[in-house]
């Protein structure tokens, strides 16, 4: 069975330029989860998609980051205009079943994003 | 407020020396979960462990043995006799339990040299 892809592994851009990433979960997971990772401190979580729906989106930075999950499936981020400290390594990760930790989440690579 | 805590940045071993890496987290939930992810150098977080409020019991896999405290609020991960692969980065995460966002804590890097 195929884990978290994210896609791409690395972007570099500059500041005010708009960048997509994707992730696709394992095949099946309702539950799909984004973090970020800026260099050197803890992994915060974003937002939380049931399928389609958006069922937590309390750690979205602005509103230069939207996030979309059309059909269930694959979600994107998208940042538009990225500044300086939307650097860091953006992770997915994916859960068959949600509430209060039942089940794991299962990361993908990340992406490392660099705005310059 | 939800917290984790890894005081321990950075540790450095020698091969089949073992190692115990730091947790302690703070929750006013009485049921949650606890993870400790491991972050190799090629960059994903991969999946170590997850370990609920109510079991208490120490877990044991191959090298690697965990230890849950209630009373200390730690989750303390021990690498037995480590090796080269185990250089990485482990997080130490717990789960909210009404949103189901986890908190990581700042990751401890160890670095096993030969």
């Amino acid at each position: 069975e195929a884990g978290v892809t994210q896609f791409p592994s690395h972007s570099v851009i500059e500041k005010g330029q708009t960048v997509t990433l994707r992730c696709d979960p394992i095949s099946g997971h309702d539950n799909l989860y984004w973090y970020r990772r800026v260099m050197g401190k803890e992994i915060k979580f974003l937002l939380h998609f049931v399928k389609e729906s958006k069922q937590d989106e309390s750690g979205m930075p602005n509103n230069r980051f939207l996030a979309e999950r059309t059909g269930g499936t694959y979600s994107t981020l998208k940042v538009q205009p990225a500044e300086l400290e939307d650097s860091g390594v953006y992770f997915c990760a994916s859960s068959h079943i949600a509430g209060g930790g039942a089940d794991t989440q299962y990361f993908g690579p990340g992406t490392r994003l660099t705005v310059l | 407020a939800q917290k984790v805590t890894q005081a321990q940045t950075e540790i450095s071993v020698v091969e089949k020396e073992d190692v115990t890496l730091d947790c302690v987290y703070e929750t006013r939930d009485t049921t949650y979960y606890l993870f400790w992810y491991k972050q190799p150098p090629s960059g994903e977080l991969v999946f170590l462990i997850r370990r609920n409020s109510f079991d208490e019991q120490n877990e044991i896999s191959g090298r690697y043995s965990w230890n849950f405290q209630k009373s200390t609020s730690s989750f303390n991960f021990t690498i037995t006799a480590s090796q080269v692969v185990d250089s990485a980065v482990y997080f130490c995460a717990l789960n909210d339990y009404n949103t189901d966002k986890l908190i990581f804590g700042t990751g401890t890097r160890l670095q096993v040299f030969p």
